[in-house]
């Protein structure tokens, strides 16, 4: 198993550009996350999702949208990019049947110019 | 809204002793899971430990253990025979399901460096 993948790694970004952080998990999760983490903010939860076709906001949703047409795939859309959200965006999943432990990707390091 | 407030935001042990980080949550829920995740310079968050609510027993995985105080809402990991490979960030998080909402929220975290 690859377990939870994200693209891009690293991205630079002009204000007002838009963009998608794709993120990927082969371990049929039905829950899946987005998260972004700021030095001393610890992560803050941006959407989530408990199954395909079902999507939430969490606490920071402004700015972003997501979807969540497959089990495999949640990919986080950047609408018109702000120098505000510069940040590392992380990916997680998990199900229930595992307690609720978080799988995380290896992170997206985006920074808007 | 739940609340997880880790107050340390570093600390430092040598290498072989014992260090305790705290971490404490705000909640109305019964049921829910606390969780500690370590991140090391690598990035990638890794779980370390984690409790269910429900159980009275303290949550302990090798070196690392927690002492779960549900009434006073404190969830504190204690490493033992701390390693050079322990240097990291450690975050205490929480996951409440009672309204079917899933919803993970994280402290700030505690940056732990273990000294040689």
């Amino acid at each position: 198993n690859a377990g939870v993948t994200q693209t891009p790694k690293f991205q630079v970004l002009k204000t007002g550009q838009s963009m998608t952080l794709q993120c990927a998990q082969d371990m049929n999760h039905e829950y899946m996350s987005w998260y972004r983490q700021d030095p001393g903010m610890g992560l803050r939860l941006i959407h989530y999702s408990v199954g395909a076709g079902i999507t939430d906001q969490g606490e920071v949703p402004n700015g972003y949208n997501v979807s969540r047409s497959t089990t495999e795939d949640f990919p986080l859309r950047l609408l018109s990019a702000a120098p505000s959200q510069t940040s590392v965006y992380f990916c997680a999943s998990s199900w229930t049947g595992d307690r609720y432990e978080q799988y995380f990707g290896p992170g997206t390091r985006l920074t808007v110019t | 809204a739940q609340t997880v407030t880790q107050s340390q935001p570093e600390m430092s042990v040598q290498e072989a002793e014992t260090v305790t980080l705290s971490c404490t949550y705000d909640t109305s829920e019964n049921n829910y899971y606390l969780f500690w995740y370590k991140q090391p310079p690598s990035r990638q968050m890794i779980l370390v430990i984690r409790q269910e609510a429900y159980k009275q027993q303290n949550a302990t995985e090798n070196r690392f253990s927690v002492n779960f105080q549900k009434a006073a809402k404190s969830f504190s990991l204690k490493i033992s025979d701390s390693q050079l490979g322990d240097t990291a960030m450690y975050f205490c998080a929480f996951m409440g399901g009672a309204s079917g909402t899933y919803k993970y929220i994280f402290g700030t975290g505690t940056r732990l460096k273990v000294l040689a």
